[in-house]
């Protein structure tokens, strides 16, 4: 069975601080994809990235930017001087390689950030 | 390019009555999905097209709940008859195949009295 873990279930910060939000996955696949969305108020789950499990090289754009670790199972995401326009509910979630499934999503973190 | 289409937005029905959703995914995304989202939850798999044709409807409550695609391009949830419970998002995506990144549309959320 697959799962993803999003320990932190609310983060606040001051506008320009960096932050980070953490993902743990579990899966017994050796092939798999992990993403990362975002969802403001407006509802509507934006995507972000995707992540093929043989590619553990970090990712940056712009203020974003995301560290995978196979060696535990973590696919954390930071956001650099953040913004008030970045608050919103972020969701981390897999996919096995197999294909059979949609996308496993954990419970999200609601990051708010004040000006 | 537009993106994933769905309607209505919200609607608010008493429960044992029928409901349907539609949706309409981005030109040429041949793989569909269906989730449900509760409040404070990430969303659930409910049924996934390749086409017309629904290749994983396991967590789709066939008691209660429908789902068509005909032509391979719209879909259709249906509900009949609602509960309490089905109160929720109902959130359509697409892909370009299955492994890619799903776009998700606007969702449709559901309030059942």
């Amino acid at each position: 069975a697959q799962k993803v873990t999003q320990a932190q279930t609310e983060i606040s910060v001051v506008e320009k601080e960096d932050v980070t939000l953490d993902c743990v996955y579990e899966t017994r696949d050796t092939t798999y994809y992990l993403f990362w969305y975002k969802q403001p108020p407006s509802g509507e789950l934006v995507f972000l990235i995707r992540r093929n499990s043989f590619d553990e090289q970090n990712e940056i754009s712009g203020r974003y930017s995301w560290n995978f670790q196979k060696s535990t199972s973590s696919f954390n995401f930071t956001i650099t001087a953040s913004q008030v326009v970045d608050s919103a509910v972020y969701f981390c979630a897999l996919k096995s390689g197999g294909g059979a499934d949609g996308l496993t999503f954990g419970k999200g973190t609601h990051l708010i950030i004040q000006p | 390019e537009a993106g994933v289409v769905q309607s209505p937005r919200y609607k608010i029905i008493e429960k044992k009555q029928p409901v349907a959703f539609w949706c309409n995914p981005i030109s040429g995304h041949n793989t569909l999905y269906w989730y449900l989202q509760n409040l404070g939850q990430g969303p659930e798999l409910l049924i996934r097209y390749e086409n017309e044709e629904a290749v994983d409807d396991s967590q789709l409550p066939k008691d209660r709940f429908s789902a068509e695609r005909l032509k391979g391009v719209d879909s259709t949830l249906k509900i009949q008859p609602a509960e309490l419970g089905d109160s929720a998002v109902y959130l359509c995506a697409s892909s370009k195949a299955q492994g890619y990144e799903q776009y998700f549309g606007p969702g449709t959320r559901l309030t059942v009295t």
